[in-house]
């Protein structure tokens, strides 16, 4: 089992430049999350997503867009970044009470 | 919504020595409750749990307890060594079954050999 993968590792973009940032789990978990990580912010959940087809806003939604097309699979879209977007990104799956983290993308945003 | 309070935000501590991060929640009906150990530049690793129907729980040199009607529970790391050194994160597990974990800010804790 691979677990949480991520992509891309690291990336640069430019102000009101658009990507996606790629989560997938191989568990079968049914639920999924995505929080960003800043210093001495601890882990805030942006999205998250109780199965295929159902997504929800976590605490810091604004300027993100999420799907949830497959259970495997929980992309996440910045539409227009913004340097304070500038963040890691860790993307989660839980199964049976106990979630478990991606690698995380280092997003900078010039 | 749950809130989770967690303290110190940092603590140094001899090598050997015993240490103690505190977390307090709000949420009666949470009844999880893991805790996380992130490394620099790493992912955020689940070293321990506890759910609401034990008081206890030990792996090695870690314990976990848990204070129902106060509200709170401790990571306890017995025998400290360096590489212990890390930032540790409790969570509270949701109460109304949406499965979110809502997170402490965290505690960076430092081994000093």
């Amino acid at each position: 089992n691979a677990g949480v993968t991520q992509t891309p590792k690291f990336q640069v973009l430019k102000t009101g430049q658009s990507m996606t940032l790629q989560c997938a789990q191989d568990m079968n978990h049914e639920y999924m999350s995505w929080y960003r990580q800043d210093p001495g912010m601890g882990l805030r959940l942006i999205h998250y997503s109780v199965g295929a087809g159902i997504t929800d806003q976590g605490e810091v939604p604004n300027g993100y867009n999420v799907s949830r097309s497959t259970t495997e699979d929980f992309p996440l879209r910045l539409l227009s970044a913004a340097p304070s977007q500038t963040s890691v990104y860790f993307c989660a799956s839980s199964g049976k009470g106990k979630q478990f983290f991606g690698p995380g993308t280092r997003l900078t945003v010039l | 919504g749950e809130n989770v309070e967690q303290h110190p935000s940092t603590l140094s501590v001899q090598e050997g020595d015993s240490a103690v991060i505190k977390c307090t929640y709000s949420d009666s009906a949470s009844n999880y409750f893991p805790w996380y150990k992130q490394e620099l530049g790493k992912r955020p690793q689940l070293i321990i749990d506890i759910r609401s129907n034990v008081g206890e729980k030990k792996d090695q040199r870690i314990a976990v307890t848990l204070n129902k009607t106060a509200k709170h529970f401790s990571l306890h790391i017995t025998e400290t060594q360096p590489e212990d050194s890390a930032v540790y994160f409790c969570a509270g597990w949701d109460g109304a079954g949406s499965y979110q974990l809502t997170f402490g800010k965290g505690t960076k804790l430092s081994v000093i050999p």
